[in-house]
């Protein structure tokens, strides 16, 4: 079946401008989280979305970033005035449950210059 | 705070040859995973792991958990080139009380290159 896709692959953007970046889980996968790997981090976890249950936002590194997931299923990433520190690859990743094994998406690239 | 560390962070090895990535993590965990990167691509679940002593087999790669030593290893034997990537382990963060999240914590990651 199909796996978990996102959208945009390749994102570059000016300093200060704002950013969506999607995820589309594997159908019927509950949960969802969101995750960031850059060179200097390394992987990150940003955000989790379990059913409708309140996120976990504990990993999001500042206000600047949000996340919504509508109908339970598809989640946007937004982030606004966006500094080069924020250029990373996002990583979604879908799961049956909350104890479940994590499938990632291919991720997106964002390129703040 | 759960810290997972991996080392080595590189590691360069002959065909052929054997080794282990190291995976230690500083607080306790009910489940530990091994994943491997091509460069540019997303990650590819190899182990999951969940229990004290759990060893899983898949080709050439070998994977332990031992939950007291709070320590993981990823055995590779008789490295071919097809096995080059950069492989992480994940812990399971566990929430103040005790109870699993399934918010992964992952380590630095270690880039295997293995020459011909």
């Amino acid at each position: 079946g199909a796996g978990v896709s996102q959208s945009p692959s390749n994102k570059v953007t000016e300093k200060g401008k704002d950013v969506e970046l999607r995820c589309d889980p594997i159908s019927g996968h509950t949960a969802l989280y969101w995750y960031r790997q850059s060179l200097g981090q390394g992987l990150e976890f940003l955000i989790y979305f379990q059913g409708n249950s309140a996120p976990d936002k504990s990993g999001l590194p500042s206000d600047r970033f949000s996340a919504e997931r509508t109908g339970g299923s598809v989640s946007t990433l937004t982030i606004q005035r966006t500094q080069q520190e924020d250029s990373a690859v996002y990583l979604c990743a879908s799961s049956r449950g909350w104890d479940y094994e994590q499938y990632f998406g291919p991720g997106t690239r964002l390129t703040v210059t | 705070e759960l810290k997972v560390e991996q080392n080595p962070l590189f590691l360069s090895m002959q065909e052929g040859k054997n080794y282990t990535i190291y995976c230690n993590y500083s607080t306790t965990s009910d489940r530990l995973y091994w994943y491997r990167q091509d460069p540019g691509k997303s990650l590819e679940s190899l182990f999951v792991l969940l229990s004290n002593g759990a060893v899983k087999q898949e080709g050439r790669l070998m994977a332990s958990l031992d939950t007291k030593a709070r320590l993981s290893t990823l055995h590779i034997t008789a490295a071919v080139h097809d096995l080059s990537a950069t492989y992480f382990c994940a812990v399971v963060h566990l929430s103040l009380y005790g109870g699993a999240t399934n918010k992964l914590i992952f380590g630095t990651g270690t880039l295997l290159a293995v020459q011909p």
